[in-house]
């Protein structure tokens, strides 16, 4: 079954130190790959996704993630940490069936000291 | 361009009400999928929709219904509610039929009492 794994639950860094966060997942053949951000109280806002190609993604505010088939991840990075990055952030795998479903990892909760 | 729009916000009802959501999309997109956050389960999907059909839906009782209208704006119902439905209900809208990135709405809170 296809599925999503955050390993972190919570993660706090400094202002201005970098930052990566893991995603792994479960999935059979190619799989669509996205990372989203939640604000507190917010919905959710679309980071970055892969599709195919270069494995090396970049996204909106900073972020980029990387592809890796051989380890089934999918790890968002960021090389300098705003304490406005601070929220929750979701990776998720499209599922397949030939509809539109994501299957969303548990998140991780990130905590930006100043 | 608009974003996904839902409405209400915010949303008190007692246990065993009913209650309706709703969702319009971005325009042009024929998608929409309804998922369910709580503390304890995470992003649950519900169900999907296109071009009025659902497609798929998530493993949740049949309390919960859905429908899509001719102009893409879904709805979701919720009759006889328990505690255990509160939650943050997202709309999500895509553009293609399948494996594209979803565009979520900033939820509906449902508490019940």
């Amino acid at each position: 079954a296809q599925s999503v794994t955050q390993p972190d639950i919570h993660i706090t860094v400094s202002e201005g130190a970098s930052l990566e966060l893991r995603c792994n997942y479960s999935y059979g053949a190619t799989p669509y790959l996205f990372w989203y951000v939640q604000s507190p109280g917010q919905g959710l806002q679309l980071l970055l996704k892969y599709f195919s190609g270069d494995t090396l993604v970049q996204g909106i505010k900073g972020f980029e993630a990387e592809f890796k088939r051989s380890q089934s991840s999918f790890n968002l990075r960021k090389p300098s940490v705003h304490w406005s990055d601070a929220a929750e952030y979701f990776c998720a795998v499209g599922a397949s069936g030939g509809y539109n479903k994501l299957i969303f990892g548990a998140g991780t909760r990130l905590a930006v000291h100043p | 361009k608009a974003g996904v729009t839902q409405t209400p916000r915010y949303l008190i009802k007692t246990r065993g009400q009913q209650v309706t959501l709703s969702c319009s999309p971005i325009s042009g997109h024929r998608s929409v999928s309804w998922y369910q956050q709580t503390p304890g389960q995470g992003l649950q999907f519900l169900f999907e929709y296109f071009s009025e059909t659902q497609r798929n839906k998530g493993n949740f009782p049949g309390r919960f219904s859905g429908r899509q209208f001719s102009n893409s704006r879904s709805e979701m119902n919720v009759s006889t509610l328990e505690l255990g439905d509160s939650a943050l209900y997202l709309c999500a809208s895509s553009s293609r039929t399948s494996n594209t990135e979803a565009f979520f709405g900033q939820g509906t809170r449902l508490t019940v009492v």
